[in-house]
């Protein structure tokens, strides 16, 4: 069984759309990584959290830590959002674990 | 805004031979990471690097790898005797306060071993 699973494995929307990307883990925890890889393979930092939620601009991540989830949501979704969004927990020291990503593809 | 950086973008080499991977980290960080991703698959962490030893390695790095920080701004890779299935896509990341800690990537560099 994987660590982490992220469900979908790929979403298709309509520009505009509402966007929510689940990642649930079986392991202990102490942070969890949102990660973004473009369609060029660059790969950027979205959020790290231990707790609670954040927002940055369209983008809100939560995270519940007892129940082991957490999720990315997206809002007003654009075409430029369009990539494969990628949730990483940190275990041990110093390793990230990455799950399998989600392609998120927004149509015009 | 700074970046890392990564040499070269491509390198491809026959089965058996040694490779080496540049990075250049963000100037003032602290945490170096290298992480693989086949093409296909997820990224796969390798190892992470905190002063000057290594901290944490995966399976994956086994005796055919090493990592290296030569002098004050590269971090380097090394895979002694490659083969077909190190193919992949090599990405060094840096972070300033460690793992719970904004990492950010380099471009990467694709390997391609023949």
């Amino acid at each position: 069984k994987n660590e982490v699973e992220q469900s979908p494995q790929n979403l298709t929307a309509q520009e505009g759309e509402f966007i929510t990307i689940n990642c649930s883990y079986s392991v202990g925890i102490s942070a969890l990584h949102w990660l973004q890889q473009h369609p060029g393979g660059g790969i950027v930092s979205l959020f790290m959290l231990s707790s609670g939620k954040k927002k940055h601009g369209r983008l809100i991540a939560t995270i519940n830590i007892q129940e082991k989830h957490s999720s990315l949501h997206i809002t007003a979704s654009h075409p430029r959002d369009s990539a494969v969004y990628i949730c990483a927990l940190i275990q041990g020291a110093q390793k990230l674990v990455f799950g399998q990503g989600t392609r998120l593809t927004i149509n015009p | 805004e700074p970046e890392v950086t990564q040499t070269p973008s491509h390198q491809v080499t026959q089965m058996g031979q040694e490779v080496i991977l540049r990075c250049v980290p963000i100037s003032n960080h602290l945490y170096f990471y290298w992480y693989r991703q086949i093409l296909g698959q997820k990224v796969e962490f390798l190892v992470s690097f905190y002063n000057n030893e290594i901290s944490e390695k995966s399976e994956i790095f086994d005796d055919q790898f090493s990592v290296e920080r030569p002098d004050g701004s590269n971090f380097t890779l090394k895979i002694r005797s490659t083969k077909l299935e190190d193919s992949a896509m090599y990405f060094c990341a840096s972070s300033d306060q460690g793992p719970t800690d904004t990492q950010y990537f380099g471009p990467g560099t694709r390997l391609t071993v023949l």
